[in-house]
């Protein structure tokens, strides 16, 4: 079957920086994609990798390694607003998107 | 308005009762999805329509039915509801469905059935 995991919970400090892994096993692979969702709001797209490699976009990186089945999210220098729940997705070969159970990341002052 | 909008953003329900959630995307999209968040559970993908035209249904039970009478609307119409079935459903669009696209949502309708 499909799997995605990812941990259910992380806490981090304000100005920190924090990893958040996802790793996957699916019926092909057309991508991996990170949304963010604060609680009682729309997910929102992040990132999205395809190739090995770490992707930057400002305070938000994603890296990839396909042959582990294997990402992660690095934020750096956090604030506050960045509590939320992140979701993993892998986009599988008929290009539906399949989904982690998200990790919620709480953040303290 | 822009994005994803949905309409209720929270419903309380008997399971007699027939309602309808309403999604409407204003991205020139194509595809229009619905999902079922529970929590602490991964996003159910429930229905897929393209160009109008339903190409996805993940074995939801019947008493769940989608309508999308263009590429700007999509319903899901609710009748009979169980306990179970309450959760945050999610209306998403994309450019096109079998394509590498970034899903946009909504902001969802809390569904409670009682």
């Amino acid at each position: 079957g499909q799997n995605i995991d990812q941990p259910t919970e992380m806490t981090a400090t304000e100005g920190a920086i924090v990893q958040i892994n996802c790793t996957y096993q699916t019926s092909g692979f057309n991508g991996l994609f990170w949304y963010q969702q604060h609680a009682g709001e729309a997910p929102t797209f992040l990132s999205y990798n395809v190739l090995d490699g770490l992707e930057e976009k400002g305070r938000f990186s994603s890296f990839l390694s396909r042959s582990k089945g294997y990402s992660y999210l690095l934020l750096k220098e956090l604030q506050m607003k960045d509590s939320a729940s992140y979701l993993c997705a892998v986009m599988d070969s008929n290009y539906q998107l399949i989904w982690g159970a998200g990790t919620k990341l709480i953040i303290k002052p | 308005e822009t994005g994803v909008t949905q309409t209720p953003r929270h419903l309380v329900m008997g399971m007699t009762n027939k309602k309808s959630l309403k999604c409407e995307q204003h991205l020139g999209h194509n595809a229009m999805y619905w999902y079922k968040q529970s929590a602490k559970k991964p996003l159910e993908l429930m229905f897929v329509y393209n160009f109008k035209e339903q190409t996805e249904n993940n074995s939801v039970p019947s008493r769940f039915s989608p309508e999308c009478p263009n590429s700007s609307h999509l319903f899901l119409h609710l009748h009979t509801l169980q306990p179970e079935d309450s959760a945050l459903y999610l209306c998403a669009s994309s450019q096109d469905q079998g394509a590498v696209d970034e899903q946009f949502f909504g902001p969802g309708t809390r569904l409670t059935v009682l």
